[in-house]
């Protein structure tokens, strides 16, 4: 069965600066994808970035990044320019052919003025 | 586009009532949806899968009997909670997608906040 796992269940970061949120999962199957999403206080659901298994270079939108390390399964946010409405609950996420999503723990940000 | 509504948006029964709450994808068809369900600061649990026109696929530990799920046409699931009880109380979620085979993107309603008094 696959997991996903975020280790950090709280950060902060300043205004602008630079944060890494850390993912890693655990998997057999060798294509599969992974998300980020953003859950802010409304609640609702919104996809940050996503990443196809079989591609090798990272996925980038604005300033929004990923680290993917297939070896080491690992797949990290990166958030440039940090804003104040980046604010929210984020998680990482596994998709294999199911098509099912397995979310990991979430990770709150917190972003400072 | 991709828009996913869920009514209501937040609702308050009394122990042992039932409760419907509704999925619609407002502008795709949507063969496939999804619920989960979120305990404050935790994250979304995989529910039941359902695709339209068949039974519902529970997921492990999820009480099919207590957790009615109907997919009756590609815009529109429902989550029936029945004889609710105060632990039933949490955050709904949906999600709808083209298909379950290969990566169809999952895009989610805005949620339900049930409340059981």
């Amino acid at each position: 069965a696959q997991t996903v796992t975020q280790s950090q269940p709280e950060m902060s970061v300043q205004e602008a600066e630079t944060v890494t949120l850390s993912c890693t999962y655990d998997t057999s199957e060798s294509n599969y994808y992974l998300f980020w999403y953003k859950q802010p206080p409304s609640r609702q659901m919104i996809l940050v970035i996503r990443q196809e298994a079989y591609k090798q270079q990272n996925a980038t939108e604005n300033r929004f990044s990923v680290n993917f390390q297939k070896a080491a399964k690992s797949f990290s946010l990166k958030i440039s320019d940090s804003q104040l409405g980046d604010t929210a609950m984020y998680f990482c996420a596994f998709m294999s052919n199911t098509g099912k999503l397995i979310f990991g723990q979430g990770t709150t940000l917190q972003v400072k003025p | 586009g991709a828009v996913v509504s869920q009514h209501p948006s937040w609702v308050i029964c009394k122990s042992g009532t039932s409760v419907k709450i509704e999925c619609r994808s407002l502008d795709f068809q949507a063969t496939t949806m999804f619920w989960y369900r979120q305990f404050p600061k935790q994250s979304l649990m995989l529910m039941a899968t359902s695709n339209e026109g068949s039974k519902a696929t529970y997921e492990q530990g999820v009480e099919k009997d207590k957790f009615l799920i109907n997919h009756a046409s590609l815009t529109l699931s429902t989550l029936t909670v029945t004889s609710a009880h105060p632990e039933d109380s949490s955050f709904y979620i949906c999600s709808a997608s083209t298909g379950i085979r290969g990566y169809n993107e999952q895009f989610f309603g805005p949620g339900t906040r049930l409340t059981v008094l």
